[in-house]
């Protein structure tokens, strides 16, 4: 069965404060993608990144991070010298099959994150 | 804007009566995906459609919903007979897939209430 995991369910920072916040999947397809999405107070969600299981490097983005682990079934999400604006909701997802053809995303119950002035 | 609409953006109605919801997708995308999204959860699969096609429907959706992409451009989505428990954000999304960037961008939503 799929299933995405955050244990995570609320983090709460100190602005310039590092954060990781964390992603465990399940899935019995070889080929599938992983994203994350954030979802600020305003309620839409916004994409972050995709990943798929072919590739394993990790990706920087400015502040953003990630680190993908096959072999722990974890795709982990870091944020550098956290600001205010990074409050939000956050999700990791999953898709199985080449280039998303399962269609649906599962998505995790998602992590709170609260970055204080 | 050549993002994901979606109308209303608010439906507030009684218990028993029967709600229509609008998405339209980015143009060049050919899947349109619903989801639901309750308080404290992440958004739950309803159904999709490739191009005209709904190829795969969540057991979430219940004999009381229905969608629709007729012409394979804008969708609906429409509950019939509500109840209180349909009381949730539904999220509409669109993708150009399969291919190498299949990911799924999000409209803005549509909160119903149900009393």
């Amino acid at each position: 069965a799929q299933k995405v995991t955050q244990a995570q369910t609320e983090i709460s920072v100190v602005e310039k404060e590092d954060v990781t916040l964390d992603c465990v999947y399940e899935t019995r397809d070889t080929t599938y993608y992983l994203f994350w999405y954030k979802q600020p107070p305003s309620g839409e969600l916004v994409f972050l990144i995709r990943r798929n299981s072919f590739d394993e490097q990790n990706e920087i983005s400015g502040r953003y991070s990630w680190n993908f682990q096959k072999s722990t079934s974890s795709f982990n999400f870091t944020i550098t010298a956290s600001q205010v604006v990074d409050s939000a909701v956050y999700f990791c997802a999953l898709s199985d099959g080449y280039g998303g053809s399962q269609g649906n995303l599962i998505f995790g119950k998602g992590t709170k994150l609260s970055v204080k002035p | 804007d050549t993002g994901v609409s979606q109308d209303p953006r608010h439906k507030i109605t009684k218990r028993g009566q029967n709600v229509t919801f609008r998405c339209d997708p980015i143009s060049e995308h050919n899947r349109l995906y619903w989801y639901r999204q309750t308080l404290g959860q992440g958004p739950e699969f309803l159904t999709y459609f490739q191009n005209e096609a709904q190829l795969e429907k969540s057991r979430l959706l219940s004999d009381r919903f229905s969608a629709e992409r007729p012409k394979g451009s804008f969708s609906t989505l429409e509950i019939q007979r509500t109840e209180q428990g349909d009381s949730a954000m539904y999220l509409c999304a669109s993708s150009f897939a399969p291919g190498t960037y299949p990911e799924q961008f999000f409209g803005p939503g549509t909160r119903l209430t149900v009393l």
